[in-house]
């Protein structure tokens, strides 16, 4: 079946550092990839996708890059700021089931 | 056009109860997907309705809960006689079509309705 292994969290950083969180998938297909992010007592908000190998989705200064070779796409950021804090989620879609595959989240907070 | 809308926003039941979620996906679309967000965890798929039917239940508990989508009206999700371990996020969805095409695919969540069992 599908699955989504993200990156444990907490992951804490100063204002302005880099950004890496890390996401492997299993899936039978072809799937889309998404990351959506989570404010503290909101709803889920896309942050970005891809929906084919090599494709690089980028909103709001994050990116992440559909690697088929190594079933990953990591999410980036150049330089994080205080508001960037929020539970990240990764998720996949084949379209043979139809619903997202979640992984646990990630937890990034940004402190000054 | 107004996203997804989720009532009530927070939620309050004693155990034994029952609990009324409701769901008014976006204009347009008419697929809804129900997730359930425990604590610290990430989301996991309940079902996935379209207009007055049910076509996958497969994450939905076999007891207690039920979830429906009528012809008119928002999309419910019941959950009756709760528990404590029923308090989480429950998150609706809604999509334009079934996407059998994954590239032109999206799900659009709702804030969520926060149920807690006391």
């Amino acid at each position: 079946g599908n699955s989504v292994t993200q990156m444990e969290g907490p992951v804490t950083l100063s204002e302005e550092a880099f950004l890496t969180i890390n996401c492997t998938y299993t899936a039978t297909g072809y799937p889309s990839l998404f990351w959506y992010v989570q404010y503290p007592g909101e709803g889920l908000q896309l942050l970005l996708k891809a929906t084919k190998a090599d494709d690089k989705g980028s909103n709001k200064g994050f990116e992440a890059t559909y690697r088929k070779e190594t079933t990953s796409f990591h999410l980036e950021k150049g330089s994080v700021q205080v508001s960037d804090s929020a539970v990240y989620f990764c998720a996949l879609y084949t379209g043979t089931a139809s619903k997202l595959t979640f992984g646990t989240g990630t937890r990034l907070q940004v402190t000054l | 056009n107004a996203g997804v809308m989720q009532n009530p926003r927070h939620l309050v039941r004693r155990r034994g109860q029952e609990a009324r979620l409701r769901c008014s996906p976006m204009k347009g679309h008419s697929h809804v997907y129900w997730y359930r967000q425990l604590p610290e965890e990430g989301l996991k798929f309940m079902v996935y309705l379209q207009k007055e039917n049910i076509i996958d239940e497969s994450g939905m508990p076999k007891e207690r809960f039920s979830a429906e989508f009528p012809k008119e009206g928002p999309s419910i999700l019941r959950i009756q006689q709760v528990v404590r371990g029923d308090s989480a996020a429950y998150f609706c969805a809604s999509s334009p079509t079934s996407g059998r095409s994954p590239s032109s695919y999206e799900q659009y969540f709702g804030p969520g309705t926060r149920l807690t069992v006391t």
